[in-house]
């Protein structure tokens, strides 16, 4: 009930192209998903978030997509940069009730 | 000026000691985490706490000994220590409670030999 699914597990994109990362959760009380970013050596970092209440959030390069009925939401990163080379995790919660439950994490490698 | 800060970012140590990690948030956020990131990068919630109350526990050996002196600082002992136990851990905050967007610091790197 609290795992959150996360594919693929690593990823190669050329520069310029789509880098897409999916998320699959069973806990339809969970009202919170954010992705976030860790690079390297760093801690992670909140990179976006949604609520099922819309469908799409964009920002800048980054877009979650979210389909409630199927209980799934995904990462798009468009014009994928080598600067966007990290591990990225995403993750679900009940606001207020319970921790972020985490993906499993995706290695993403852009090349030039 | 860093938001969440931990102390030490890497600690070598060799089995069957003790060793604390020291983390300190001047986010003015009221919870606090102990996150445990393991070789493969999963990332497992081991403590939190509320306002210096522990409101998270997790299935965490009992070597392991969160400490809360006041609602900015978060200190881990781990006693006895184990090869299993190396990882990378992370400290952590966040504003409102629990599913609140969290912020981590730069993580410890420990090594047990």
């Amino acid at each position: 009930q609290q795992q959150v699914k996360q594919s693929p597990q690593s990823l190669i994109v050329q520069k310029g192209g789509i880098s897409i990362i999916n998320c699959a959760y069973e806990n339809t009380a969970f009202d919170y998903f954010p992705w976030y970013q860790q690079f390297p050596g760093k801690g992670p970092a909140l990179l976006i978030a949604i609520r099922p209440d819309v469908s799409e959030k964009k920002e800048g390069r980054f877009t979650i997509s979210f389909n409630k009925s199927a209980k799934q939401f995904s990462l798009h990163i468009m014009d994928s940069q080598p600067g966007d080379s990290a591990t990225y995790f995403c993750a679900a919660t009940v606001r207020g009730n319970t921790p972020l439950v985490f993906g499993k994490g995706t290695r993403l490698s852009v090349i030039a | 000026d860093t938001a969440v800060s931990q102390t030490p970012k890497y600690l070598v140590t060799q089995m069957g000691n003790d060793k604390s990690i020291k983390c300190e948030q001047n986010l003015g956020h009221d919870t606090m985490y102990w996150y445990k990131q393991d070789s493969k990068k999963f990332l497992k919630i081991m403590f939190s706490y509320n306002n210096k109350e522990l409101i998270i526990n997790e299935t965490v050996p009992n070597r392991f000994s969160p400490k809360s002196p006041d609602k900015a600082h978060l200190n881990l002992h781990i006693n006895s220590l184990e090869l299993g136990d190396s990882a990378v851990y992370f400290c952590a905050s966040s504003h409102e409670g629990l599913g609140d967007t969290i912020y981590f610091g730069e993580g410890s790197w420990l090594t047990v030999v």
